[in-house]
């Protein structure tokens, strides 16, 4: 399978604890994006990266989450002390230097905080 | 205001009948513009870009109104696969911003 893939699908927690996320991205894709979705929502974005290089982060992400692609290839999201609020749909995306706004999104990690 | 406002439905819609979705976008420097279909507890996958011109694949027809700031999509002769949520997507600064959607469900 090449397309987007994300480890682990689905994750069960207590509140406090840390977890993290993984997302392999297409091969040749440079660009890598994180995404949160909740229930009744569309995905809302939180970070980007190009190659290895984080650009932006959104206003969602509270100092608690973390984003990494040390060498520009897979990425991770981690999120310390997670709360209840954190429960959602957590979505990766990978696209092309040719065609970034194309955006080929992974099955996602479905988080629930207890 | 949010960036971008759906009517979040749902539409109920017999099959073969014409259902068309409507968007608009707060940001007049929005570049881009697109459709993604979001299938029950799966991820969004592109549908169609959307462009002044107006595009059309197959059954679905996508239009821009810059001037308005809105966005369409047509759905004709719809099908029972045509059921799921359909999501407007407008690109702002190189970010895409991502509608609630419009959930659709094609009654047999």
């Amino acid at each position: 399978d090449t397309g987007v893939s994300q480890d682990p699908r689905h994750k069960i927690t207590k509140r406090g604890q840390n977890v993290t996320f993984r997302c392999d991205p297409i091969s040749e894709h440079n660009r890598l994006y994180w995404y949160r979705q909740t229930l009744g929502q569309g995905p809302e974005f939180l970070t980007y990266f190009q190659n290895e290089a984080q650009l932006e982060k959104s206003r969602l992400l509270s100092d608690r989450f973390s984003a990494e692609r040390p060498k520009g290839s897979f990425s991770t999201l981690e999120i310390q002390r997670t709360e209840q609020g954190d429960s959602a749909m957590y979505l990766c995306a990978s696209s092309s230097p040719q065609a970034w706004e194309t955006q080929y999104f992974g099955p996602g990690t479905r988080l629930l905080v207890l | 205001r949010k960036e971008v406002e759906q009517d979040p439905g749902p539409f109920n819609v017999p099959e073969g009948a014409t259902v068309a979705f409507n968007c608009t976008y707060s940001n007049s420097a929005s570049q881009s513009f697109f459709w993604y279909r979001q299938d029950c507890r799966k991820e969004p996958k592109l549908l169609m870009s959307v462009y002044s011109s107006g595009n059309e694949d197959g059954r679905f027809t996508a239009q821009l109104n810059r001037a308005s700031q809105y966005i369409s999509l047509l759905i004709r002769d719809s099908k029972l696969s045509d059921s799921a949520t359909y999501l407007c997507v407008v690109n702002v600064h190189e970010k895409l911003t991502f509608g609630t959607g419009t959930r659709l469900t094609i009654i047999p």
